[in-house]
């Protein structure tokens, strides 16, 4: 079974300075999504970026960029000039590719990573 | 804006009673999902749909029913409600322009047992 796990329950970052929220991931699959939400207070689960497994080229969307590491299994994003608005829970994803037999197209979460964003 | 409503948004309940939540697209999706969240834990699978009564289970199932009738209606039902089913309550479906590889979430259901 694949897992996710976010060894970073909590991070502060200043404003205007760069963040980066670390992800590991365990899979035997070869091909998978992998994508980074946001939570703010609000509690509406916002889409920030997916990455393809079989794309070598990290996604980037404005401000916020990933390192993913295949043969590592590891997934971080990056958030540059940090703003207040980004202070929310994040949480790491995984989803299996359509190929595989039974996948239904769910997610598989990490735990999160809540991240303070200082004034 | 995936067109997902979640109705009742918030909702308190003694135990041992039926509850009924309800999720609504509007976009014709074929695959839908229902998730719960808790502290420590992350967004956790209770069941999916695949079509008009097609579905099946997740990982914490146990305690939870589905129904879909309709492609735009995906129903979750609490048959006996118990404490440990207090959380909040996503639905989700599959859309993107790539084939269905994003998944979208509505505003969730916070539901309390007493």
């Amino acid at each position: 079974a694949q897992t996710v796990t976010q060894s970073q329950p909590e991070m502060s970052v200043q404003e205007a300075e760069t963040v980066t929220l670390s992800c590991t991931y365990d899979t035997s699959e070869s091909d998978y999504y992998l994508f980074w939400y946001k939570q703010p207070p609000s509690r509406q689960m916002i889409l920030v970026i997916r990455q393809e497994a079989y794309k070598q080229q990290n996604a980037t969307e404005n401000r916020f960029s990933v390192n993913f590491q295949k043969a590592a299994k590891s997934f971080s994003l990056k958030i540059s000039d940090s703003q207040l608005g980004d202070a929310a829970m994040y949480f790491c994803a995984y989803r299996s590719g359509w190929n595989y037999g039974g996948s239904q197209g769910n997610l598989i979460f990490g735990k999160g990573t809540k991240l303070s964003v200082k004034p | 804006d995936a067109g997902i409503t979640q109705s009742p948004r918030h909702k308190v309940t003694e135990t041992g009673t039926p509850v009924t939540l309800r999720c609504h697209q509007t976009e014709n999706h074929r695959y839908m999902y229902w998730y719960r969240q808790d502290p420590g834990h992350g967004l956790r699978l209770i069941h999916y749909s695949y079509g008009v009564k097609d579905t099946d289970k997740g990982e914490v199932s146990d305690g939870y029913s589905v129904s879909r009738s309709k492609t735009e209606d995906f129903l979750l039902t609490l048959e006996s409600a118990t404490s440990s089913q207090t959380s909040v309550y996503f639905c989700a479906i599959n859309s993107g322009l790539a084939g269905e590889n994003e998944q979208f979430f509505g505003p969730g259901t916070r539901l309390t047992v007493l």
